[in-house]
């Protein structure tokens, strides 16, 4: 199976800041990354799909990019309502295997 | 709009059974792949199982493999998942969503249901 590997698990940071959340794939796949937003008690919200398309409705200041097996979700000015749990999940290959989650939290 | 709504989630003992279904509106369901994900308490999001649009190609994972078995009625725009052997691990919302293609590499859930809980307790 491919591991997804994410970092950091949390992170505290303020509304303005520029934030990086990192996915690294135990293997090659492709671009076949997608990212999702979770708040709590909530369904997963999808931000990025094809590791840099962003998803209709989502604001520009989520982006996604892609080198080898690391992929990055960039958020470039934190508002309020990003405060979340970030997955990573890659569909090149059954199982579909997620990452472990990185909590953004309010400094 | 889209709309999946999750049902039959409960209580059940070890090694019962149980069906989840997921009543889907606001896209032709024939179309597209569908998925099942499910979340522990206070855990990560955990790939089940995934049908294509026709159903002839199905996958699992490897925790719910000979356990789980996902179908779907396009007639009646309804995704199932029955779930038998049930273990405590199994304990989770159980969440459907919608593919954006029929199947295969680069697929992605661009719709969720709300989720259904499932606890496994005696």
């Amino acid at each position: 199976d491919i591991r997804m590997t994410q970092s950091p698990s949390s992170l505290s940071a303020s509304v303005g800041d520029r934030v990086t959340i990192a996915c690294r794939a135990s293997q090659s796949i492709s671009r076949y990354l997608n990212w999702y937003q979770q708040k709590p008690g909530k369904a997963p919200k999808l931000l990025i799909y094809a590791a840099s398309s962003l998803q209709s409705g989502v604001p520009s200041r989520f982006s996604g990019s892609a080198s080898g097996t690391d992929f990055t979700l960039t958020i470039s000015s934190l508002q309020p309502e990003d405060f979340a749990t970030y997955y990573c999940q890659q569909t090149y290959i059954t199982p579909i295997t997620f990452g472990q989650g990185t909590r953004l939290e309010i400094k | 709009q889209v709309q999946l709504v999750e049902s039959g989630g409960g209580v059940v003992q070890p090694g019962g059974s149980l069906r989840l279904s997921c009543a889907a509106s606001g896209f032709t369901f024939s179309n597209p792949a569908m998925h099942w994900v499910r979340q522990a308490p206070g855990k990560g999001l955990e790939w089940v199982a995934v049908i294509s649009y026709d159903a002839s190609n199905i996958n699992y994972a490897d925790s719910v493999k000979g356990r789980f078995t996902i179908s779907r009625d396009n007639s009646k725009n309804t995704l199932y998942l029955q779930m038998n052997s049930l273990r405590a691990e199994d304990t989770a919302v159980y969440y459907c969503a919608k593919d954006r293609f029929q199947y295969g590499s680069g697929s992605y859930c661009e719709y969720w249901g709300q989720g259904t809980l499932v606890t496994v307790s005696s």
